[in-house]
């Protein structure tokens, strides 16, 4: 059974930092670009990084470039988001999801979501 | 990037259909036959039920048909039920430095 359970979320103050992870089981993790979708509270789904297969390429949402660092580790099958200076925009449901490499460009699973509260 | 345009909701009676737009750019939706649709409850994670433009993942309703032309996307629900009552975002591909962009979302409502 394909699982990705996200992690590390919580309350934090204005311009401080988070570190979330998602955990993979079920597929080949090595396989996948993994990502990391953001949903304000009431609001859309907004892209903010994705990762590729082996770590080698990154890229960021321009709203989190330079204060957030994917990184992925194969041989555990996680994924996580270093998030610094956070702001309270920041708050939000944080996804990870996945795309098949050299497949369709579609996120076909998703993990349930870990809530990041930024706030004095 | 900017996101791309859904209607902020649609209703209809039980076994009616609807459809949901989704209006990009030639750099994202008209560029690249790479638009998923997804289907969101309350409290869930999205789940997606539409990949390139129109292929239906297994085990999704046929009820859930989509296609696209130029900049713009659809998505039709047939036969409308009460489980189809959710929040629909679309996606697409992009060309630019922000490699994929939702849409605003769309509301279902089932009368």
């Amino acid at each position: 059974e394909v699982q990705l359970v996200e992690s590390g979320g919580g309350l934090v103050q204005p311009g401080g930092s988070l570190r979330l992870s998602c955990a993979a089981s079920g597929f080949t993790f090595s396989s996948y670009w993994m990502h990391w979708v953001r949903q304000a509270p009431g609001k859309g789904l907004v892209w903010i990084s994705r990762i590729h297969i082996d770590g080698s390429s990154t890229n960021y949402a321009d709203s989190v470039k330079g204060r957030f660092t994917i990184s992925r580790d194969n041989g555990k099958n996680t994924v996580d988001l270093q998030m610094n200076s956070l702001r309270a925009e920041d708050t939000a449901v944080y996804y990870c999801a996945r795309i098949l490499s050299g497949g369709s460009r579609v996120f076909d699973f998703w993990g349930q979501g870990t809530m990041v509260t930024v706030s004095s | 990037q900017s996101a791309l345009t859904q209607p902020a909701s649609v209703s209809g009676s039980p076994g009616q259909s609807i459809t949901i737009s989704c209006t990009g750019t030639s750099s994202d939706v008209g560029g690249f036959d790479y638009v998923s649709w997804y289907q969101q409850h309350p409290g869930n994670a999205p789940k997606v039920i539409i990949s390139d433009v129109s292929k239906r993942p297994s085990g999704v309703s046929n009820r859930f048909s989509a296609s696209k032309s130029g900049n713009t996307a659809s998505l039709t629900i047939s036969g409308l039920q009460p489980e189809d009552e959710a929040d629909y975002y679309c996606s697409s591909y992009t060309s630019s430095s922000t490699p994929y962009v939702f849409g605003t979302g769309t509301k279902v409502t089932v009368l």
